[in-house]
């Protein structure tokens, strides 16, 4: 049974700052990873998704990476702003479904 | 080309009632996907279905829960008599199922469920 571990639960880091997110999955045979940003009592947004085959994405500030032989990814934020605090979820993809981990919440102070 | 829509965006039922969730996939696409988010919690999956066919219903809870996904319409799923612990944000994603994208799950905004 899969299963995904976000370390850490919560984050706090003053603005600017470089920081990465870690997420962690016990079964290899996946068919894709992604990294989504759920602001409170709203949906969804898929920031980066690596398709097994791939070591990483980027897109603006974000990259994120895949190490599927170890079960692990990082997400990396580059010169953190305000606007990116949020609960970032990280889901791995088998032959359906998703398996989602708790989420790292993030606040970036002022 | 409209994304995955779902309604109504909350929904506020007594305890006892029947709460009716509705998802209309992205235009061609045939899988639909529902997830519940427990407050304070991550996603679990619930069901996976395709037009006529429930495939996977493993996330399901056993009793009161059931989805649909018809030749025409929206994927539904229902809850009967609904208790409290099933306040939650339910969320339904779609995909292809072929072509490049074929994996790829495209969320919509969810349905707010709350129970009084």
């Amino acid at each position: 049974k899969q299963e995904v571990t976000q370390i850490p639960a919560a984050l706090s880091v003053p603005e600017g700052e470089n920081l990465v997110l870690n997420c962690s999955f016990t079964d290899s045979a996946i068919y894709n990873l992604q990294w989504f940003r759920q602001d409170p009592g709203k949906g969804l947004t898929s920031l980066l998704l690596i398709q097994s085959s791939q070591r990483e994405q980027t897109s603006g500030r974000l990259n994120a990476s895949l190490d599927k032989s170890s079960g692990r990814s990082t997400l990396y934020i580059a010169a953190s702003q305000p606007g990116d605090s949020a609960t970032y979820l990280c889901a791995v993809q088998g032959a359906q479904k998703l398996v989602f981990g708790q989420g790292t919440r993030l606040t970036i102070n002022p | 080309n409209a994304g995955v829509m779902q309604n109504p965006r909350h929904l506020v039922r007594r305890r006892g009632q029947e709460a009716r969730l509705r998802c209309s996939p992205m235009k061609g696409h045939s899988h639909v996907y529902w997830y519940r988010q427990l407050p304070e919690e991550g996603l679990k999956f619930m069901v996976y279905l395709q037009k006529e066919n429930i495939i996977d219903e493993s996330g399901m809870p056993k009793e009161r829960f059931s989805a649909e996904f018809p030749k025409e319409g929206p994927s539904i799923l229902r809850i009967q008599q609904v208790v409290r612990g099933d306040s939650a944000a339910y969320f339904c994603a779609s995909s292809p199922r072929t072509g490049l994208a074929k994996n790829i799950q495209y969320f919509g905004a969810g349905t707010r469920l709350s129970v009084l």
